[in-house]
């Protein structure tokens, strides 16, 4: 149980082009979602923590009209990257946590994107 | 200096070695997870823990919150277990990941 399905896995597009990175849970609700992004050689970075039904809460320094986050139902988030340039260029990848803060948070496999 | 320190960086062992990651935290934490991370990026949860010790197959995790330390065994190393491991610790209001540099292992046969 607790499968969480990341989409598309790799993007590679132009620059200026907007990218939509899918994140849903499959077997649970998930009241909190979470996306991390993770540069080469880097240790992952929490970007943005969203609650279903409430507008996500960024970290400092990640720029909330680049990076939109929508969590409209309790099985799906999506990240999308608004015109995007090659210093976007990284893995990005979501978590689901269902239920408060003592519980598990369970990883989809990522995006790695690329943008030209 | 980073919240969460992870030792080694890079570990290279032979095919049934006992193998001993280290992760050292700064911050109060509620728990904390070693996660697998395969060379496809994706992320696997091994344990999650407050307290003590857990024990899942070959793998062992165990906490020590006084002294703000955790380590991670892995019994009868194999291949298959290359990969590179990540201490993360849950903090901040919401709960979120605070992530360790990771820790990459090669197990030869």
């Amino acid at each position: 149980g607790a499968v969480v399905s990341q989409h598309p896995s790799r993007v590679i597009c132009k620059s200026g082009t907007s990218v939509k990175i899918e994140c849903r849970s499959l077997d649970f609700q998930a009241t909190t979602m979470f996306w991390y992004r993770q540069f080469p050689k880097q240790s992952l970075m929490l970007m943005a923590t969203s609650n279903e039904g409430s507008k996500a809460t960024y970290e400092q320094g990640v720029e909330k009209d680049k990076f939109l986050i929508n969590h409209a139902s309790l099985t799906l988030s999506t990240l999308t990257v608004t015109s995007a340039h090659p210093e976007d260029s990284s893995f990005y990848i979501c978590s689901a946590r269902r239920g408060g803060v003592g519980q598990p948070q369970h990883f989809g496999d990522g995006t790695r994107l690329s943008i030209l | 200096k980073n919240e969460v320190e992870q030792s080694p960086q890079n570990l290279t062992a032979q095919e049934g070695e006992f193998i001993t990651i280290n992760c050292s935290y700064s911050v109060g934490i509620s728990a904390l997870h070693w996660l697998q991370q395969h060379p496809g990026g994706g992320i696997v949860s091994l344990f999650m823990l407050s307290s003590g010790k857990k024990k899942h197959g070959r793998l062992i995790a165990t906490i020590n919150i006084q002294e703000k330390h955790s380590s991670l065994h892995i019994t009868a190393s194999h291949p298959r277990d290359s990969a590179v491991y990540i201490c993360a610790v849950v903090g901040g209001s919401q709960g979120n990941l605070i992530f360790g540099k990771g820790t990459k292992l090669s197990v030869k046969p």
